[in-house]
């Protein structure tokens, strides 16, 4: 079962722009982690985001989380071309005995 | 340092034939996992290793596939025999502590069932 459901599905923005992805799950979690596949390299990992903190940077990515609403959000600053992939996000639900539990993805495009 | 590896990097089987995928982690990493990726949608655990001990198990479909690490460093997973819609992406990832840290994924397997 999919505990993390990234939203939008698919985001196409220009070069230059900013990039906002939201991720949305169901149940506690110990901590949040983001993703990045592309056919080039693979799944990456990018951030992770455990479940006391409420911001973390990583160099043009701003990761947020509100374990109030049982969400977080993806800021890709300054979009380059090299940043179109998917993104996901993955929990460790409580539980689940911690199993990492992805979501579907959001397909990031971006135009020259 | 040396990532993780995969082999072999495409299949393509008939349906009710056997293929096996073979996984060397990062060096010192004691979690290994195995993911199904089918297009469209985010990797899906099959089976997660500590050592050579199986953490968890629970979605993978026992009749058909089966995993093992021995030795508790480099792991094979096995589908026999395969069905059409096992046609998907293996990946292997593995960790140094386990889930609340971070995975480092192979390139994966692209399996294509006939």
């Amino acid at each position: 079962s999919q505990q993390g459901e990234e939203d939008p599905q698919a985001l196409s923005i220009q070069e230059g722009e900013n990039a906002t992805m939201n991720c949305s799950y169901k149940t506690s979690i110990n901590n949040l982690q983001w993703y990045r596949q592309n056919s080039g390299r693979g799944l990456v990992h990018l951030i992770l985001i455990r479940s006391n903190e409420r911001e973390k940077h990583s160099g043009r990515l701003r990761v947020t989380l509100d374990t109030s609403k049982k969400s977080s959000s993806l800021l890709i600053t300054a979009s380059r071309a090299a940043d179109t992939a998917s993104y996901f996000c993955a929990t460790d639900a409580i539980d689940s005995n911690y199993q990492l539990i992805w979501g579907a993805g959001t397909k990031l495009i971006i135009k020259p | 340092e040396a990532g993780v590896a995969q082999s072999p990097r495409y299949k393509i089987i008939e349906k009710r034939q056997s293929v096996a995928f073979w996984c060397n982690p990062i060096s010192g990493h004691a979690t290994l996992y195995w993911y199904q990726q089918i297009l469209g949608q985010g990797p899906k655990l099959l089976i997660q290793f500590q050592n050579n001990g199986v953490v968890d198990d629970s979605q993978l479909p026992k009749d058909r596939f089966s995993a093992e690490r021995l030795k508790g460093v480099d792991s094979t997973l096995k589908i026999q025999p395969a069905k059409l819609e096992d046609s998907a992406v293996y990946l292997c990832a593995s960790s140094a502590r386990g889930n609340t840290y971070e995975q480092y994924f192979g390139p994966g397997t692209r399996l294509t069932v006939t």
